[in-house]
C-alpha cells in the first residue's frame, strides 16, 4: 500500500512466492540506480544496481526492471525466503557527483 | 577484512551535549558519506567527502560538522545537540575513480543509534 505518515509501504508475501517491489523516481536525468536490502538493526546492504541505458539485469534470485519511459523500478526476488524479510530501499543517481538519493523503502515480510 | 566501522553504536545525550561520531574504512576508498535515517524515511545525506581533503554540504546539514581526518577516517561532530537530531546515522564509503559500475556503490556500517533527551 501507500506509505501515509511515518508508515512505510509494506508487501507480505508467502515463502517460495515471487516478490516484486516497487520505486517511482522522479529526475529523468538520473542515469545510474541501486537497490538496497536493510535489515532490522542493521546498515543498507548492497543487492543490484543497473545504468540508464539498460532496462533489465539479473543477479542471483534477484532481477531489477528499469522503465525509463515512465520512471518506474522495481526489484524481483525470485522464490522468496524468510531471510528475505527487510526493507527494500531504491535510490538513483544524478550527475557526476558520485551522490545518492535514496526513496523511503518497502518492508517486505516472508511469512513461512 | 571489516569494510566500514562506526563507533559508538548507541548513545544517549543530553540536549546540548556535544559529541563526535566516528567512522573508518580499510577498503581503500576515496569518497566518504554521513547519513542519518528517521522512522519510515529514507536515507538523508548530511556530509560527504568525495576525496582526503574535501567536505560538501548534503541534504541536511545544519548542527552538524565533518572531518575528513585522512582516508580512512571521517567523523561526524554534533557541537549541541538538540532533540531533532535524535536519529540513526550511517557511514558509507565508495571507491572513485574506477571504470565500470562498482564505482558507484556505497558500502555501509552498521550505524550509530542516538537519542538526544
Amino acid at each position: 500500500g501507500e506509505s501515509v505518515g511515518l508508515h512505510l509501504p509494506t508487501l507480505s508475501v508467502q515463502e517460495g512466492d515471487n516478490s516484486i517491489i516497487n520505486c517511482a523516481y522522479s529526475n529523468s536525468a538520473s542515469d545510474y540506480f541501486i537497490w538496497y536490502k536493510q535489515e532490522s538493526g542493521k546498515g543498507p546492504q548492497f543487492i543490484i544496481d543497473i545504468r540508464s541505458n539498460m532496462d533489465k539485469r539479473q543477479g542471483q534470485r534477484v532481477t531489477v526492471l528499469l522503465n525509463k519511459t515512465v520512471k518506474h523500478l522495481s526489484l524481483q526476488i525470485a522464490a522468496t525466503q524468510p531471510g528475505d524479510s527487510a526493507v527494500y530501499f531504491c535510490a538513483e543517481k544524478r550527475g557526476s557527483n558520485y551522490k545518492l538519493t535514496f526513496g523511503k523503502g518497502t518492508l517486505l515480510t516472508v511469512n513461512p | 577484512n571489516a569494510g566500514v566501522t562506526q563507533t559508538p553504536k548507541f548513545q544517549v545525550l543530553k540536549t546540548g551535549q556535544s559529541m563526535t561520531l566516528q567512522c573508518a574504512q580499510d577498503m581503500n576508498h576515496n569518497s566518504m558519506y554521513w547519513y542519518r535515517q528517521d522512522p519510515g524515511m529514507g536515507l538523508r545525506l548530511i556530509y560527504y567527502s568525495a576525496s582526503e581533503g574535501t567536505t560538501d554540504k548534503g541534504e541536511v546539514p545544519n548542527g552538524y560538522n565533518v572531518s575528513r581526518l585522512n582516508k580512512r577516517e571521517f567523523s561526524l561532530r554534533l557541537e549541541s545537540a538538540a532533540p531533532s537530531q535524535t536519529s540513526v546515522y550511517f557511514c558509507a564509503s565508495r571507491l572513485q575513480g574506477t571504470s565500470g559500475r562498482s564505482k558507484n556503490i556505497q558500502y555501509f556500517g552498521a550505524g550509530t543509534r542516538l537519542s538526544v533527551l
